[in-house]
Order: C-alpha cells, then structure tokens, then sequence
C-alpha cells in the first residue's frame, strides 16, 4: 500500500529555532500533500495544501511567513516552522494521495513529527 | 462553511459489545466521507470510505458504516468489538475524494477485556 514517511519523528529545540519537518510519498507520486496540525486531545486541523511546484494554499488564520511550505519534488514536501516559540509546540501531521491510481483515492498519512519548543 | 462533528468524545465498553459511533456532516452538494482510526502510538488508517453508490460501507477489522444523506450522518458500527479495537476514531469529510479533508472531533474508544 501506499506509504507516507515524515521525519523527524520528534524533535525538541530551543524558542526561535526554525525547524524543518519533511514528508516524503515513498512508493507513489503525490502532485498535493497536506499539512494538519494536532493538539493534545484535539481533533487534526489542517494548516495547508502542499502543491507541486507551485504555492502551497494555507487555511484561515495560518501563518504563511510562519509556516513555510516547500513541495519541489513529486515525493517531498517540506513543512519549515520559522523562530518557533513554545505555542507552536504540536504534533504535526502530512498526508499524501496517489494521484496516479485514479479519483477515488483517499489520503495517506505519516506518522506525524511531534514538536516541542522550550 | 463545512463541518464534521462526532457525537461522543469517549466511549468504553466490554469486549463483544457492539459500537456505534456517531457522525453528521454539514456539507451542500457532493460529499465524500471517510473514518480513519488512530491506534496508540500510530499514525492514522483509513477504515472505511463512501464516495457514492450503496450506502452501507463496508471496511477493514468489521466496521462498517451508513450514509444516511436525509440525516446528514455517517454513522460507524461494529457488532462486536475486541479489545484491539481500543483507539481514537476519527470522522471526515471532503468535497471530493483527495481533496482537502475537515475532521471530527474524534472519539476515544476503550475496551474493557
């Protein structure tokens, strides 16, 4: 089946470092992947649409300059939190479609990165 | 605006007894529908889907849930869960299939062996 791989998998820094999650499609081509953001005990929130070699689409009350996003490749989007500070401290998730197997096609996704800032 | 909401934010329950988890949907026109379920420690699987077609879906591990467009509801049920069911269950909705998703509130589920 078709496999989403995020890494780091956890990472903890100090209050404004920028960090740089990346989510890979590993066995499909992913033209859009998807950003979420999850809080303890919360449901999942999407933050943003990752396109292919183009500007990602970010939701309402998203922080662009914040969030940067980066899909250059057909398997690689990146997810760059900018001089995080301790609020941005959440489990970030991606998830992928395979849009070569047809319209059909739910998402698949990673096992999310977990980001602690102290 | 579209919106998914899940009735219960937890449930437990014994071994054999049957689930049903509430869903409703606020969405105009084509929707598409999914439950996903989220073991400890795990990411997010998929357990079932509805895009069009017969109503009652049937998924992985026994599930199987209802489109009951009338009722904007997509309810999940197993008739007799184990404890391996025990884990976070998850409602969403998107306009179409890869398509951007909205999600529940989630609901835990416990299972009492």
């Amino acid at each position: 089946g078709a496999v989403v791989s995020q890494h780091p998998s956890w990472v903890i820094c100090k209050s404004g470092t920028s960090v740089k999650i990346e989510c890979r499609s590993l066995d499909f081509q992913a033209t859009t992947m998807f950003w979420y953001r999850q809080f303890p005990k919360q449901s999942l929130m999407l933050m943003a649409t990752s396109n292919e070699g183009s500007k990602a689409t970010y939701e309402q009350g998203v922080e662009k300059d914040k969030f940067l996003i980066n899909h250059a490749s057909l398997t690689l989007s990146t997810l760059t939190v900018t001089s995080a500070h301790p609020e941005d401290s959440s489990f970030y998730i991606c998830s992928a479609r395979d849009w070569g197997q047809g319209n059909n096609q739910p998402q698949h996704f990673g096992d999310g990165t977990r980001l602690s800032i102290l | 605006a579209q919106s998914v909401s899940q009735h219960n934010h937890h449930v437990i329950l014994s071994e054999a007894a049957s689930l049903e988890l509430g869903c409703n949907y606020s969405y105009g026109g084509t929707v598409n529908l999914f439950w996903y379920v989220q073991y400890p420690g795990q990411h997010l699987q998929l357990l079932l889907k509805y895009f069009s077609g017969d109503p009652l879906v049937k998924g992985i591990k026994g599930f199987e849930a209802e489109f009951i467009k009338s009722k904007f509801s997509f309810n999940l049920r197993k008739p007799s869960v184990q404890w391996s069911d025990t884990a976070e269950y998850f409602c969403a909705g998107s306009r179409t299939a890869g398509n951007k998703l909205t999600f529940g509130g989630g609901t835990r589920v416990l299972v009492k062996p």
